[in-house]
């Protein structure tokens, strides 16, 4: 069974510090289909970054996405207080969608 | 500007069936899209349910896949989910979504989200 896990499961910063999220998969993927998405609470997910490292359209730039084969990171530089969310991976092969449990990013 | 509009009873019985539609507006049910339902259980993380084409084409998540079924309606432009056998734990908030296979098939537009609870 594929399993994307992200890690850490909460993180706290301040704004103005970067963040580093991890999503780590079970076997190495073809890094065009790996998507990440910020969630605020009471709101549908947001798409962020697709085909790991190309931020959607209207996504600041201080959100950047890397990597490669089973390890993917999604950095936010500077962050603001509107970037406060949970964030998750997700991965898409044949026929099938897979997300991350999620990583929380909380205020300090 | 594209839109999607969940709707359906936001209580459901235990082994009852939960059915849901998703309106599209701005945008043809029948163009080259893929459209997706996603659930959130409560203070847990996104499932993805399965996918449907606007031929009728659909594919489901296995972990569901015996009590899923997706429909499309061309005529009134919106797609469909029936989930049976219900229990607690398909007690979530459901999401339509639309595929963007230009982008590496990620999700793109999302409605905003229908709250079902499985309850007697």
């Amino acid at each position: 069974e594929f399993v994307l896990t992200q890690s850490p499961g909460a993180l706290s910063l301040s704004p103005g510090e970067g963040a580093t999220l991890s999503c780590r998969a079970s076997q190495s993927v073809s890094s065009s289909f790996l998507a990440w998405y910020q969630q605020k609470p009471g709101q549908a997910p947001r798409l962020l970054i697709y085909d790991a490292s190309s931020r959607a359209t209207g996504i600041p730039d201080r959100f950047s996405g890397s990597g490669s084969g089973t390890d993917f990171t999604l950095t936010i530089s500077r962050l603001e207080p509107e970037d406060f969310a949970v964030y998750y991976c997700q991965h898409y092969d044949n026929s099938l969608y897979t997300f991350g449990q999620g990583t929380k990013l909380e205020i300090k | 500007q594209v839109q999607l509009q969940e709707s359906g009873p936001g209580l459901v019985k235990p082994s009852g069936t939960l059915s849901l539609n998703c309106a599209v507006s701005g945008v043809s049910i029948s163009n080259t899209n893929w459209w997706s339902w996603v659930r959130q259980p409560p203070g847990k993380g996104l499932e993805w349910i399965g996918e449907i084409y606007h031929s009728g084409s659909a594919n489901y998540n296995p972990s569901l896949k015996s009590r899923v079924t997706m429909t499309v309606d061309k005529s009134r432009n919106q797609f469909s989910l029936s989930l049976s056998s219900v229990t607690a734990a398909d007690t979530a908030v459901y999401y339509c979504v639309r595929e963007a296979s230009w982008l590496f098939n990620v999700f793109d537009i999302w409605g905003q989200g229908t709250m079902v609870t499985v309850s007697s």
